[in-house]
């Protein structure tokens, strides 16, 4: 099956910095890959997410890039905020076939001081 | 509209009872999901419904757990005879095919003693 990799585990950056979060997939079938933010208690939240049909996306202050070859992703924050705080989960899916159960990291706990 | 929600929020239970945690996904999504997190990890895929059936079953980790969707909208997770090992918050996910983006519910923290 699938395995996702994430880094760094924790990350701490001063407000207006910005933050970058890697992963790395393992199966080039996958091909749907959305990040989700949680805030402590509460369910997980999609913020952005790309297909491998696209190289980048923007939203805003998030942006995510997917290198299919490499077989890794990464979601980019500019200016961040002190409510920017939260782990941070990448995941992985394919969404052939009757499938799409999502493949998680392992989580970035992301600090942003004032 | 109304999100993913689940019940109960929390469940104190005894090891060797039986539980079963409640889903109501988003109204019209067919495909559901269940997954478990443990603290400090990131969800892990239990169950897969597509409609009433279980599309992908394979996350499961042993017969003590089953789930059903019996009208393809509310799920049910249950767990037999829990073990401590089984303390985790277990969520529910839904969308609107098995290829959408998958919302979440806020999930149900189940301890067992």
């Amino acid at each position: 099956g699938e395995n996702v990799e994430q880094h760094p585990s924790t990350l701490s950056v001063q407000e207006g910095d910005s933050a970058v979060i890697k992963c790395t997939y393992s199966d080039s079938a996958s091909n749907y890959f959305p990040w989700y933010k949680q805030e402590l208690g509460k369910r997980p939240q999609l913020i952005i997410d790309i297909r491998s049909n696209v190289g980048e996306k923007k939203d805003q202050r998030i942006a995510v890039t997917l290198n299919k070859t490499a077989k890794h992703f990464s979601l980019h924050i500019t200016e961040t905020q002190p409510e920017d705080s939260a782990v941070y989960f990448c995941a992985a899916s394919f969404t052939g076939s009757t499938l799409g159960r999502l493949y998680f990291g392992r989580g970035t706990q992301l600090t942003v001081w004032p | 509209g109304a999100g993913v929600s689940q019940t109960p929020s929390n469940k104190v239970t005894e090891k060797g009872k039986y539980v079963e945690l409640r889903c109501d996904p988003i109204s019209g999504h067919t495909a559901l999901y269940w997954y478990r997190q443990s603290l400090g990890q990131g969800p892990e895929f239990l169950i897969y419904f597509q409609g009433t059936g279980a599309a992908d079953d394979s996350g499961l980790p042993n017969d003590r757990f089953f789930a059903v969707r019996p009208e393809g909208s509310v799920s049910t997770l249950k767990i037999q005879r829990t073990e401590r090992g089984d303390s985790a918050v277990y969520l529910c996910a839904s969308s609107l095919e098995g290829v959408g983006t998958q919302y979440f519910g806020p999930g149900t923290r189940l301890t067992v003693l």
